[in-house]
């Protein structure tokens, strides 16, 4: 079956250290992958897209690899703050209905301790 | 520049009970979703709109219906509500460059069906 995996459902890290999340696909061989960010009562906000020629991107203290072989991505957030707190959702293209659709993973829960 | 506005935010409804959930966006997209949010299983694709006149299935449809009003607006309807549709249920919107589409959401309706 076709499904998405993120590492934990929740991840405690001290503030200044690197975050790393990661995401786990099988059966698809999605075009492009993409990381969304969720605060509590809020919907999600894009973040970063990476595509399936891209081995890494980076934006300020973000980085996001994909890693088509493994069927995986991480996103990395650097000197993490307590304002990182929130859910991350990652979220790929499935190629199929040509990108109409979203498959989302069931998020992981940051919370960055000061 | 309001982005995707949903209304209500918080409803309360009996088993049986109907109701129709609104949704606008002001960034002339095309293409516009209803998802919906339970814990630990992701966002979930209701229905879909490619463009104005045009609906589509999503992953879980049974239970609601939509409509594509105009190119602004994206209604969802639960005809008879069940408390397997207890949930919150975000809009979003999207934007396409070439073959790449990134979401904007809505800040969602928490709805419980008792």
């Amino acid at each position: 079956s076709q499904k998405i995996e993120q590492n934990s459902e929740a991840l405690n890290i001290q503030e200044g250290k690197t975050a790393t999340l990661t995401c786990n696909y099988t059966n698809y061989s999605p075009a492009y992958l993409q990381w969304y960010r969720q605060d509590p009562g809020r919907g999600p906000v894009f973040l970063l897209l990476i595509r399936e020629n891209e081995k890494e991107k980076r934006k300020e203290r973000l980085k996001v690899t994909f890693d088509t072989t493994l069927k995986q991505s991480l996103f990395h957030i650097t000197a993490s703050q307590p304002a990182d707190s929130a859910t991350y959702l990652c979220a790929l293209d499935p190629r199929d209905n040509y990108g109409q659709n979203f498959v989302f993973g069931p998020g992981t829960r940051l919370s960055v301790l000061p | 520049n309001a982005g995707v506005t949903q209304t209500p935010k918080f409803q309360v409804l009996k088993t049986g009970q109907s109701m129709t959930l609104q949704c606008a966006q002001d960034m002339n997209h095309n293409s516009m979703y209803w998802y919906r949010q339970d814990p630990g299983m992701g966002l979930r694709l209701i229905y879909y709109s490619a463009s104005e006149g045009t609906t589509d299935k999503g992953e879980v449809p049974n239970g609601y219906n939509v409509s594509r009003l105009n190119k602004r607006e994206f209604s969802l309807r639960l005809e008879s509500a069940a408390p397997s549709q207890t949930s919150v249920y975000f809009c979003a919107s999207s934007e396409r460059w070439g073959a790449e589409e990134k979401l904007f959401f809505g800040s969602g309706t928490q709805l419980s069906v008792l």
